[in-house]
């Protein structure tokens, strides 16, 4: 069981360039979120799924888009980098927030120069 | 005021030592409360778990909830080397989707 699988493992953006981060799990979650963690700041939530095809924003969506097209991918996308969107991203999935953890997945390292 | 309020640290405590972490919280619906261990450039694992009030212990963790104080705190005995890592604590409201976490704590155990 491979768990929650994040890709790439690190990247540098220029300012306004895109690009999607991918995220996989194969232990069929139906619920998926993404995070990004600051130095200090804990983890902050960007956005989450509770299935296919459904998708919220969390605490700190600005610049930022998701899609859910299946139960194992819920990718997400920053379409106009900023220096602000400098951060590590976390991927995490549960069958359910009420009475069970989430898994992580091991990050993606983003710098916006 | 945040909803989760957890203090940084850095904490740096000798081998062996009792550590004592702790997080504040504001709304009174949480009711599952975690404890996840994160180590350097790794995500962040689950650690110890409890449901609404109460205390839980596992080998040399304990985790206790105090819901009329919103107060949680975990307990490490027996402090080793390789429990240095930074803790964050975490918590959900009943029929909610979304998990809360605080600020984690850098803890530093010294040989």
């Amino acid at each position: 069981n491979a768990g929650v699988t994040q890709t790439p493992k690190f990247r540098i953006l220029k300012i306004g360039q895109s690009m999607t981060l991918q995220c996989t799990q194969d232990m069929n979650h139906n619920y998926m979120y993404w995070y990004r963690q600051d130095p200090g700041m804990g983890l902050k939530l960007i956005y989450y799924s509770v299935g296919a095809g459904i998708t919220d924003k969390g605490e700190v969506p600005n610049g930022y888009n998701v899609s859910r097209s299946t139960t194992e991918d819920f990718p997400l996308r920053l379409e106009l980098a900023a220096p602000s969107q400098t951060s590590v991203y976390f991927c995490a999935s549960t069958s359910d927030p009420n009475n069970s953890p989430l898994h992580f997945g091991n990050g993606t390292r983003l710098t916006v120069t | 005021q945040k909803e989760v309020e957890q203090d940084p640290g850095p904490l740096s405590v000798p081998e062996g030592a009792i550590v004592s972490l702790n997080c504040t919280y504001s709304n009174s619906a949480f009711q599952y409360f975690m404890w996840y261990r994160q180590y350097s450039r790794k995500g962040p694992e689950l650690l110890m778990y409890t449901y609404s009030s109460g205390n839980k212990e596992d080998g040399r963790f304990t985790a206790q909830v105090d819901k009329s104080s919103k107060y949680i705190s975990l307990f490490i005995r027996d402090s080793q080397p390789s429990d240095s890592a930074t803790y964050l604590c975490a918590m959900t409201d009943t029929g909610g989707f979304k998990t809360i976490f605080g600020a984690g704590t850098r803890l530093f155990v010294k040989a």
